[in-house]
């Protein structure tokens, strides 16, 4: 089973607008990671936030972790139509040995 | 770089046919990863290697072999190819020390009839 669960499935906005996605978890991590994937594509990662680290930011991206409630979320800014694309969080658990648990992802289209 | 490449892009096979999957990169890393994901789904890892000459079971590893004889390759066969393997199979890699990113590959569409 998943580890990570991501809310919404799906999110549909307007350029310009702000968008949110949330990503839930169920075990101590090492950190938590974010991943986009473009439509056919590979996945490509976009932040990595560590467990002692509660916010992080990468251009117009925004990341940030609680540990106690077990869940990240990840804003993008601004948005332009080139950031629809599905995004994953993928935890790094304690005791995994590097390996990463993907969510079921978050489906963003950002409308001209 | 080509960073993380895999071949074939795309592949048919009827049930009961065997093939591999070649994962290949040029960043010299210790950790690859096989993963396969499925419509509407996250990815799940089937196998991973930790360096050269080692594997590890992922999540749903049956049905499924590796082998890293080269640090830089990483095949995944399939003995038997069934229907339920019918899936989008990504590579990725990921360097040693620290917490770091994985790479992926483009991946290779696999439908088996």
């Amino acid at each position: 089973s998943q580890q990570g669960e991501e809310d919404p499935q799906a999110l549909s906005i307007q350029e310009g607008e702000n968008a949110t996605m949330n990503c839930s978890y169920k075990t101590s991590i090492n950190n938590l990671q974010w991943y986009r994937q473009n439509s056919g594509r590979g996945l490509v990662h976009l932040i990595l936030i560590r467990s002692n680290e509660r916010e992080k930011h990468s251009g117009r991206l925004r990341v940030t972790l609680d540990t106690s409630k077990k869940s990240s979320s990840l804003l993008i800014t601004a948005s332009r139509a080139a950031d629809t694309a599905s995004y994953f969080c993928a935890t790094d658990q304690i005791g995994s040995g590097s390996r990463l648990t993907f969510g079921e992802g978050t489906q963003l289209t950002v409308n001209p | 770089n080509a960073g993380v490449t895999q071949t074939p892009k795309f592949r048919v096979l009827k049930t009961g046919q065997s093939m591999t999957l070649l994962c290949a990169q040029d960043m010299n890393h210790e950790y690859m990863y096989w993963y396969r994901q499925d419509p509407g789904m996250g990815l799940r890892l089937i196998h991973y290697s930790v360096g050269e000459g080692t594997t590890a079971k992922g999540e749903v590893p049956d049905g499924y072999n590796v082998s890293r004889l080269k640090k830089q390759n990483f095949l995944l066969g399939l003995e038997s190819a069934a229907p339920s393997q019918t899936s989008v199979y990504f590579c990725a890699s990921k360097g040693a020390g620290g917490p770091r990113e994985q790479f992926f590959g483009p991946g290779t569409r696999l439908t088996v009839l």
